[in-house]
């Protein structure tokens, strides 16, 4: 049962243009969101975190957006870069689990030339 | 060492013999994870551990795989009798455990059984 759902698992984006990812859960218990980003041969690496008393986080050109009702969070990424080609997950905790995170399965995101 | 330390970075072994993979988390962090990732596919919850809690074994796929973790601090994951489907890139992650909080993950053990 896969809790954290990424279904897109590739995405291509020209440079300067806005990329897009998303990410749906099913688990109403989930409080808190992340989203890591994976270089190959590497560990994954947090990037942008929201709460859910929040709708939108913002840090530089990395937005996270919170749809509770639709239990839909997106990242938005503006202006793209090609450092920013890497494999996105989406990541989910609860309070009363435990706070174990549950990943989504990624996206491959490449920002072409 | 500032971060999560895993070794051995790489590990090549044969089908039927066993493995241990070590992970040393970031000092103070009660919460450690492993996981792993398959070639093309997400990351994998394999066990968590919170604490003095009992471990969460969920995601363990097989009897073959157990973890302990000694001393609230270094893990290791065993594989017994590997299998060529135990290929993969072995991740662990730490964190101080409390709401809120991210986790911080090691390079991993890209383990191959040949």
């Amino acid at each position: 049962d896969q809790q954290v759902k990424q279904n897109s698992p590739s995405l291509s984006v020209q440079e300067g243009r806005i990329s897009i990812l998303n990410c749906d859960y099913t688990n109403s218990m989930f409080d808190y969101f992340l989203w890591y980003k994976k270089y190959p041969a590497e560990g994954p690496t947090f990037l942008i975190s929201i709460s859910s008393i929040k709708d939108k986080n913002e840090d530089g050109r990395f937005t996270v957006f919170l749809n509770k009702s639709a239990k839909h969070l997106s990242l938005h990424i503006v202006p793209s870069q090609p450092g920013d080609s890497a494999v996105y997950f989406c990541a989910a905790s609860a309070r009363g689990g435990g706070n174990k995170l549950t990943f989504g399965t990624g996206t491959q995101l490449k920002v072409e030339l | 060492g500032a971060g999560v330390s895993q070794s051995p970075s790489n590990k090549v072994t044969e089908k039927g013999k066993d493995v241990e993979l070590r992970c040393d988390p970031i000092s103070g962090h009660t919460a450690l994870y492993w996981y792993r990732q398959s070639l093309g596919q997400g990351l994998e919850f394999l066990i968590y551990f919170q604490g003095n809690s009992a471990p969460d074994k969920s995601g363990l796929p097989s009897d073959r795989f157990s973890a302990e973790r000694t001393g609230g601090s270094v893990s290791t994951l065993t594989i017994q009798r590997t299998q060529q489907e135990d290929s993969a890139v072995y991740l662990c992650a730490s964190s101080f455990g409390s709401a809120n909080t991210e986790a911080f993950f090691g390079q991993g053990t890209r383990l191959t059984v040949v």
